[in-house]
């Protein structure tokens, strides 16, 4: 079965600063990736996702990911961060054609002035 | 579109209570999922239904949870009798076909139901 390791539980970063958040999966054939964000109270919301094709893939505010079949990565940045980007972020991976997500444990971003 | 509706936000129940949580999912969405979250295990698959129809209830716990799919727009998962144990954010997702068969894997998620069992 396929596994997501998210490596950092918490990451403080300061508003205008890069963030860039790791998801490693542990899967035989190309994966689907996807990047969710939630906020406080709130459901899930797609940020990214990959099937095929181009290795970076861009999403919506101002994220994006890059595949790297070679270290089994899919890492999610931002160049600038907001105040508003202030959530938890789950990376998930399905194998292909499966509608089973597995999700990662998470990483907590905090945002600081 | 108002998006994967859920009903009620939160509930506070006593043990042994009856739960009965609600979900109507996006209009022509064919897949819906019940997931729990919580602290300890993360976000966790209950069931997964297609066009109606259960096709994996693996991942519901035990015996005391149900989920029904009556129609195409409305789904509810129950758990009689509650336990403290059950207590967790219920989350209600759903998916279209999508290009390639690739949208079922493209969910879009409800705001979810918290639950607290006394």
């Amino acid at each position: 079965a396929q596994s997501v390791t998210q490596p950092d539980i918490h990451i403080t970063v300061s508003e205008g600063a890069s963030l860039e958040l790791r998801c490693n999966y542990s899967y035989g054939a190309t994966p689907y990736l996807f990047w969710y964000v939630q906020s406080p109270g709130q459901g899930l919301q797609l940020l990214l996702k990959y099937f095929s094709g181009d290795t970076l893939v861009q999403g919506i505010k101002g994220f994006e990911a890059e595949f790297k079949r070679s270290q089994s990565s899919f890492n999610l940045r931002k160049p600038s961060v907001h105040w508003s980007d202030a959530a938890e972020y789950f990376c998930a991976v399905a194998r292909s054609n499966d509608y089973k997500l597995s999700f990662g444990a998470g990483t907590t971003v905090t945002v600081r002035a | 579109d108002a998006g994967v509706i859920q009903s009620p936000r939160h509930e506070v129940t006593e043990m042994g209570q009856e739960v009965t949580l609600r979900c109507k999912p996006i209009s022509g969405h064919n897949s819906l999922f019940w997931y729990r979250q919580t602290m300890m295990r993360g976000l966790e698959l209950l069931i997964y239904f297609n066009n109606n129809v259960p096709i994996d209830d693996s991942g519901m716990p035990e015996d005391r949870f149900s989920a029904k799919m009556p129609n195409a727009s409305f789904s509810t998962l129950k758990i009689q009798p509650s336990e403290p144990r059950d207590s967790a954010v219920y989350f209600c997702a759903s998916s279209g076909p999508g290009q390639g068969g690739r949208g079922a894997n493209v969910l879009t998620f409800g705001a979810g139901s918290r639950l607290t069992v006394l």
